[in-house]
Protein backbone atom coordinates (compact mmCIF):
# COMPACT_ATOMS: atom_id res chain seq x y z
CA UNK A 1 0.00 0.00 0.00
CA UNK A 2 1.33 3.37 -0.62
CA UNK A 3 1.65 5.67 2.39
CA UNK A 4 0.97 9.39 2.46
CA UNK A 5 3.02 11.87 4.77
CA UNK A 6 1.72 15.26 4.99
CA UNK A 7 3.34 17.75 7.23
CA UNK A 8 2.91 19.68 9.40
CA UNK A 9 -0.49 18.15 11.41
CA UNK A 10 -0.96 21.76 12.11
CA UNK A 11 -0.16 25.05 11.28
CA UNK A 12 -0.53 28.28 12.94
CA UNK A 13 -0.46 31.25 10.61
CA UNK A 14 -1.45 35.07 9.92
CA UNK A 15 -3.82 36.53 7.35
CA UNK A 16 -2.04 37.84 4.39
CA UNK A 17 0.77 34.84 4.97
CA UNK A 18 1.88 32.30 2.53
CA UNK A 19 1.23 29.02 3.80
CA UNK A 20 2.80 25.54 2.63
CA UNK A 21 1.82 22.15 3.38
CA UNK A 22 4.07 18.83 2.37
CA UNK A 23 2.70 15.81 0.73
CA UNK A 24 5.15 12.59 0.46
CA UNK A 25 4.15 9.37 -1.23
CA UNK A 26 6.14 6.17 -0.02
CA UNK A 27 6.33 4.75 -4.07
CA UNK A 28 6.23 7.60 -7.11
CA UNK A 29 2.91 7.98 -7.94
CA UNK A 30 3.16 10.65 -10.82
CA UNK A 31 1.08 13.28 -10.49
CA UNK A 32 -2.23 11.30 -9.12
CA UNK A 33 -2.70 13.67 -6.20
CA UNK A 34 -5.53 15.58 -4.90
CA UNK A 35 -5.93 18.31 -2.43
CA UNK A 36 -8.87 19.26 -0.07
CA UNK A 37 -9.95 21.09 2.15
CA UNK A 38 -12.64 19.97 5.16
CA UNK A 39 -14.19 22.62 6.90
CA UNK A 40 -15.76 21.37 10.42
CA UNK A 41 -18.89 19.11 10.06
CA UNK A 42 -18.30 19.62 6.35
CA UNK A 43 -17.84 17.60 3.51
CA UNK A 44 -14.75 17.71 1.84
CA UNK A 45 -14.29 20.03 -0.81
CA UNK A 46 -11.72 19.41 -3.86
CA UNK A 47 -9.20 22.47 -4.55
CA UNK A 48 -6.62 21.13 -6.49
CA UNK A 49 -6.20 17.95 -8.94
CA UNK A 50 -3.66 16.09 -10.48
CA UNK A 51 -0.98 17.47 -8.21
CA UNK A 52 -1.63 21.20 -10.29
CA UNK A 53 -5.06 22.13 -11.51
CA UNK A 54 -7.26 24.23 -9.98
CA UNK A 55 -10.37 23.26 -9.55
CA UNK A 56 -13.30 24.97 -11.37
CA UNK A 57 -14.04 27.96 -9.23
CA UNK A 58 -11.25 27.69 -6.54
CA UNK A 59 -9.76 30.73 -5.64
CA UNK A 60 -6.70 31.66 -7.74
CA UNK A 61 -4.27 31.88 -4.20
CA UNK A 62 -4.89 28.20 -3.80
CA UNK A 63 -2.35 26.18 -5.78
CA UNK A 64 -0.47 23.11 -6.04
CA UNK A 65 2.70 21.38 -7.39
CA UNK A 66 5.15 18.37 -7.54
CA UNK A 67 5.44 14.90 -9.07
CA UNK A 68 6.47 11.55 -8.65
CA UNK A 69 6.90 11.23 -4.30
CA UNK A 70 7.26 14.86 -3.13
CA UNK A 71 3.95 17.18 -3.74
CA UNK A 72 3.40 21.01 -2.27
CA UNK A 73 0.36 23.06 -1.38
CA UNK A 74 0.21 26.45 -1.42
CA UNK A 75 -2.21 29.44 0.16
CA UNK A 76 -0.34 32.58 -1.41
CA UNK A 77 -2.28 35.19 0.76
CA UNK A 78 -4.07 33.75 3.97
CA UNK A 79 -7.71 34.51 4.06
CA UNK A 80 -9.86 34.38 7.26
CA UNK A 81 -12.20 31.49 5.35
CA UNK A 82 -9.46 29.33 4.63
CA UNK A 83 -9.11 27.99 8.06
CA UNK A 84 -9.85 24.64 7.77
CA UNK A 85 -7.99 21.34 7.43
CA UNK A 86 -6.48 20.30 4.42
CA UNK A 87 -5.91 16.67 2.72
CA UNK A 88 -3.67 15.05 0.05
CA UNK A 89 -4.97 12.23 -1.40
CA UNK A 90 -3.23 9.72 -4.08
CA UNK A 91 -4.82 7.29 -6.61
CA UNK A 92 -1.86 5.64 -8.20
CA UNK A 93 -3.75 2.45 -8.04
CA UNK A 94 -7.20 3.28 -9.27
CA UNK A 95 -10.14 2.66 -8.21
CA UNK A 96 -7.84 2.34 -4.59
CA UNK A 97 -7.00 5.71 -3.00
CA UNK A 98 -5.43 6.91 0.34
CA UNK A 99 -5.56 10.42 2.38
CA UNK A 100 -2.62 11.94 4.10
CA UNK A 101 -3.29 12.52 7.65
CA UNK A 102 -4.27 16.11 7.42
CA UNK A 103 -3.01 19.80 8.24
CA UNK A 104 -4.97 21.85 10.71
CA UNK A 105 -4.74 25.32 9.82
CA UNK A 106 -5.73 27.98 11.97
CA UNK A 107 -5.32 32.21 12.75
CA UNK A 108 -2.56 33.17 14.44
CA UNK B 1 -26.37 20.83 -10.59
CA UNK B 2 -25.05 18.13 -9.17
CA UNK B 3 -26.11 16.86 -5.59
CA UNK B 4 -25.60 13.87 -3.45
CA UNK B 5 -28.05 13.09 -0.43
CA UNK B 6 -27.07 10.51 2.19
CA UNK B 7 -30.01 9.17 4.92
CA UNK B 8 -30.01 10.61 7.77
CA UNK B 9 -28.07 9.40 11.37
CA UNK B 10 -28.15 5.74 12.63
CA UNK B 11 -27.36 4.30 16.05
CA UNK B 12 -26.57 0.74 15.87
CA UNK B 13 -25.43 -2.30 18.31
CA UNK B 14 -22.17 -4.09 18.26
CA UNK B 15 -22.79 -6.67 15.89
CA UNK B 16 -25.37 -5.18 14.10
CA UNK B 17 -25.36 -4.10 10.17
CA UNK B 18 -26.26 -0.41 9.02
CA UNK B 19 -27.22 0.58 5.19
CA UNK B 20 -26.19 3.71 4.37
CA UNK B 21 -27.82 5.21 1.04
CA UNK B 22 -26.85 8.18 -1.11
CA UNK B 23 -29.11 9.70 -3.90
CA UNK B 24 -27.31 11.41 -7.01
CA UNK B 25 -28.62 14.40 -8.90
CA UNK B 26 -28.16 16.23 -11.51
CA UNK B 27 -26.14 14.19 -13.96
CA UNK B 28 -25.99 11.03 -15.93
CA UNK B 29 -26.12 8.48 -12.84
CA UNK B 30 -24.33 5.80 -14.92
CA UNK B 31 -21.01 7.82 -15.97
CA UNK B 32 -18.97 8.13 -12.55
CA UNK B 33 -18.19 5.80 -9.88
CA UNK B 34 -19.25 6.16 -6.41
CA UNK B 35 -16.74 6.02 -3.27
CA UNK B 36 -17.47 5.86 0.47
CA UNK B 37 -14.85 7.39 2.61
CA UNK B 38 -15.21 7.56 6.35
CA UNK B 39 -14.63 9.70 9.17
CA UNK B 40 -14.08 8.57 12.84
CA UNK B 41 -14.28 11.64 15.52
CA UNK B 42 -11.41 13.53 15.42
CA UNK B 43 -9.40 11.69 12.90
CA UNK B 44 -8.69 11.98 9.45
CA UNK B 45 -10.13 10.64 6.03
CA UNK B 46 -10.32 6.69 5.53
CA UNK B 47 -11.67 5.03 1.64
CA UNK B 48 -13.64 2.17 2.24
CA UNK B 49 -14.27 1.23 -0.97
CA UNK B 50 -15.64 1.87 -4.92
CA UNK B 51 -18.27 0.79 -6.83
CA UNK B 52 -18.58 1.01 -10.93
CA UNK B 53 -22.50 2.59 -11.42
CA UNK B 54 -21.76 1.44 -14.96
CA UNK B 55 -21.61 -2.58 -14.52
CA UNK B 56 -21.28 -2.85 -10.76
CA UNK B 57 -17.92 -3.58 -10.39
CA UNK B 58 -16.53 -2.89 -6.81
CA UNK B 59 -13.56 -2.50 -4.87
CA UNK B 60 -12.95 -2.53 -1.17
CA UNK B 61 -10.21 -1.11 1.35
CA UNK B 62 -8.64 -4.43 2.58
CA UNK B 63 -9.79 -3.05 6.58
CA UNK B 64 -13.05 -3.58 5.37
CA UNK B 65 -13.04 -5.96 2.99
CA UNK B 66 -15.61 -9.16 4.01
CA UNK B 67 -18.43 -6.75 6.06
CA UNK B 68 -18.95 -4.04 3.50
CA UNK B 69 -21.35 -4.57 0.71
CA UNK B 70 -21.40 -1.43 -2.08
CA UNK B 71 -24.63 -1.52 -4.58
CA UNK B 72 -26.54 1.12 -6.94
CA UNK B 73 -29.66 1.21 -8.04
CA UNK B 74 -29.81 2.98 -10.99
CA UNK B 75 -33.82 2.98 -11.73
CA UNK B 76 -33.53 5.76 -8.66
CA UNK B 77 -29.67 6.86 -9.09
CA UNK B 78 -29.17 5.48 -5.50
CA UNK B 79 -25.94 4.27 -4.64
CA UNK B 80 -25.54 2.22 -0.87
CA UNK B 81 -23.15 1.23 1.54
CA UNK B 82 -23.93 -1.76 3.69
CA UNK B 83 -21.34 -2.32 7.17
CA UNK B 84 -21.91 -5.66 8.83
CA UNK B 85 -21.12 -6.81 11.96
CA UNK B 86 -20.50 -3.14 13.05
CA UNK B 87 -17.43 -2.55 16.31
CA UNK B 88 -17.48 0.19 17.96
CA UNK B 89 -14.92 1.25 16.20
CA UNK B 90 -16.65 1.80 12.94
CA UNK B 91 -18.54 4.94 15.21
CA UNK B 92 -17.59 7.40 11.88
CA UNK B 93 -19.00 10.30 9.66
CA UNK B 94 -19.54 8.29 6.32
CA UNK B 95 -19.41 9.95 3.11
CA UNK B 96 -20.24 8.95 -0.77
CA UNK B 97 -18.03 10.62 -2.97
CA UNK B 98 -18.50 10.70 -6.67
CA UNK B 99 -15.10 10.11 -8.68
CA UNK B 100 -13.86 11.73 -11.80
CA UNK B 101 -11.45 9.29 -13.73
CA UNK B 102 -11.81 7.09 -10.33
CA UNK B 103 -10.60 8.95 -7.83
CA UNK B 104 -10.81 12.65 -8.41
CA UNK B 105 -13.73 13.56 -5.71
CA UNK B 106 -16.01 16.50 -6.97
CA UNK B 107 -18.75 16.21 -5.29
CA UNK B 108 -19.28 14.58 -1.78
CA UNK B 109 -22.25 13.95 0.15
CA UNK B 110 -23.31 15.49 2.94
CA UNK B 111 -21.93 12.66 5.64
CA UNK B 112 -23.88 10.12 7.42
CA UNK B 113 -23.19 9.71 11.20
CA UNK B 114 -23.46 6.08 12.25
CA UNK B 115 -22.92 5.35 15.76
CA UNK B 116 -21.98 1.82 17.05
CA UNK B 117 -23.00 1.53 20.77
CA UNK B 118 -24.28 -0.67 23.49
Amino acid sequence: DIQMTQSPSSLSASVGDRVTITCQASQDISNYLNWYQQKPGKAPKLLIYDASNLETGVPSRFSGSGSGTDFTFTISSLQPEDIATYYCQQYDNLPMCSFGQGTKLEIK
Amino acid sequence: QVHLVQSGAEVKKPGASVKVSCKASGYTFTSYGISWVRQAPGQGLEWMGWISVYNGNTNYAQKVQGRVTMTTDTSTSTAYMELRSLRSDDTAVYYCARGVTGAIFDYWGQGTQVTVSS
